[in-house]
């Protein structure tokens, strides 16, 4: 299985920062990476596809990039909605496989 | 726009089987290329691809899980579901079914539904 690894765990901030989530496979991927934001009983969303293609209706200030083993998610100017849970996910490989999560909290 | 909505018992005794079914309206699950797909997720804990089975009936298991899990559609109720055997707690979590049109880009996602496996 292909492993992916998110770092930080845990990433205190506050509104108006700028942040950034790193995901590392264990083996190449491409770019077949994607993002998605969960929060408290809420099923995910996707954010971003293909590491860097924003999803319909996602706000502008998402941004994915990377290719091959490493991939960032970065938030622009964090909103309120935006302290939330946030999964990688790679589909270059089955099974398919997910980061462990990122808790973006409020500082 | 497609919506998924995830059925099923809450309740499971260990050694049994869970069975759920994912309930898709506003598109037709024979038609185009759609992967509909389960996820799981522990409490507290992160997301579990399970597998998906393809619009073609088409099916891809996780191996964790391979030898107790069957993933089916019935196009005539615009259903698919998850048949798991030999439940333990570990099997504990909420389901969530999923779709992705034309790659495992998974969107929308169903609410989730809790299941708990009870001794």
């Amino acid at each position: 299985d292909i492993q992916l690894t998110q770092s930080p765990s845990f990433l205190p901030a506050s509104v108006g920062d700028r942040v950034t989530i790193t995901c590392r496979a264990s083996q190449g991927i491409n770019n077949y990476l994607g993002w998605y934001q969960q929060k408290p009983g809420k099923a995910p969303k996707l954010l971003i596809y293909t590491a860097s293609i924003l999803q319909s209706g996602v706000p502008s200030r998402f941004s994915g990039s990377g290719s091959g083993t490493e991939f960032s998610l970065t938030i622009t100017s964090l909103q309120p909605e935006d302290f939330a849970t946030y999964y990688c996910q790679q589909l270059k490989t089955y099974p398919i496989t997910f980061g462990q999560g990122t808790r973006l909290e409020i500082k | 726009q497609v919506q998924l909505q995830e059925s099923g018992p809450g309740l499971v005794k260990a050694s049994q089987t869970l069975s759920l079914t994912c309930t898709v309206s506003g598109d037709s699950i024979s038609r185009g290329s759609s992967f509909w797909t389960w996820i799981r997720q522990p409490a507290g804990k992160g997301l579990e691809w399970i597998g998906r089975v393809y619009t073609s009936g088409s099916v891809h298991y996780n191996p964790s899980l391979e030898s107790r899990l069957t993933i089916s559609l019935d196009t005539a109720k615009n259903q698919f579901s998850l048949r798991l055997t030999s439940v333990t707690a570990a099997d504990t979590a909420v389901y969530y079914c999923a779709t992705g049109r034309e790659a495992e880009w998974f969107d929308p996602w169903g609410q989730g539904t809790l299941v708990t496996v009870s001794s």
